[in-house]
């Protein structure tokens, strides 16, 4: 099993709200990354990292932002959250130089 | 664009029987496929990964199969089990600039019968 955690695992929030979504894992990888996924549906890339200070947006345009201080922590943070943003959000870590990614159990966002 | 897709939404076996899970790709030039697990309410885990270089490759009650001509990768599951009820994605990697980067396929659920 994977040592990636997120919390918190459910929110539900008012439109408007700052919210920031932790992830964090403890096996040294320097690769981390945060996808979107409705329910039943594919996994979406918003943002990655490649190591501390370096973030990049994904494929699938986003309104959050994350950052990358410590090599361990990637949170991501919506400033305004609105109920398009309802869904899950799952962060994963990869070592450096390797493809397979290791998931964390995501964090399931209502936004009222 | 380039996609990776899967034939069926959903699959129902009876217990016992062997499962296979299709998925198509449309990226020639992808090098890297893995299939993930995701069971309700967690996050996707992994199951196998293969190679472009390699046709076949086996785990435990796992194997996936890929065929570069048509573009094709299936994960088959021997006697499956009702804990492999799940749903199952495929992925590949594409390079996109100077990022190597999973894109995921839809997902099938996989229903196991008693």
């Amino acid at each position: 099993e994977a040592d990636i955690y997120q919390t918190p695992r459910y929110l539900v929030i008012g439109t408007g709200k700052k919210i920031t979504l932790e992830c964090s894992q403890t096996m040294g990888h320097d690769k981390m990354y945060w996808y979107q996924q409705d329910p039943g549906m594919e996994l979406h890339l918003i943002h990655y990292s490649y190591g501390v200070n370096s973030t990049e947006k994904g494929d699938l345009s986003s309104e959050s932002t994350v950052s990358r201080i410590r090599t361990e922590h990637f949170p991501l943070t919506l400033e305004s959250a609105r109920p398009s943003h309802t869904s899950q959000y799952l962060c994963a870590s990869s070592r450096a130089g390797e493809e397979t990614q290791y998931f964390g159990p995501g964090t399931r966002l209502l936004v009222l | 664009g380039e996609s990776v897709g899967l034939h069926l939404p959903t699959l129902s076996v009876q217990e016992g029987d062997n499962s296979i899970i299709n998925c198509a790709y449309s990226n020639s030039a992808s090098d890297y496929f893995i299939w993930y697990k995701q069971e309700s309410g967690k996050g996707p885990q992994f199951i196998i990964d293969i190679r472009s270089n390699m046709d076949k490759r086996q785990g435990q009650r796992v194997t996936v199969l890929l065929n570069k001509t048509v573009k094709h990768l299936s994960l088959q599951i021997a006697a499956t089990q009702p804990g492999d009820s799940a749903v199952y994605f495929c992925a590949e990697n594409l390079s996109s600039g100077s990022a190597r980067q999973l894109t995921f396929g839809s997902g099938t659920q996989l229903t196991v019968l008693p």
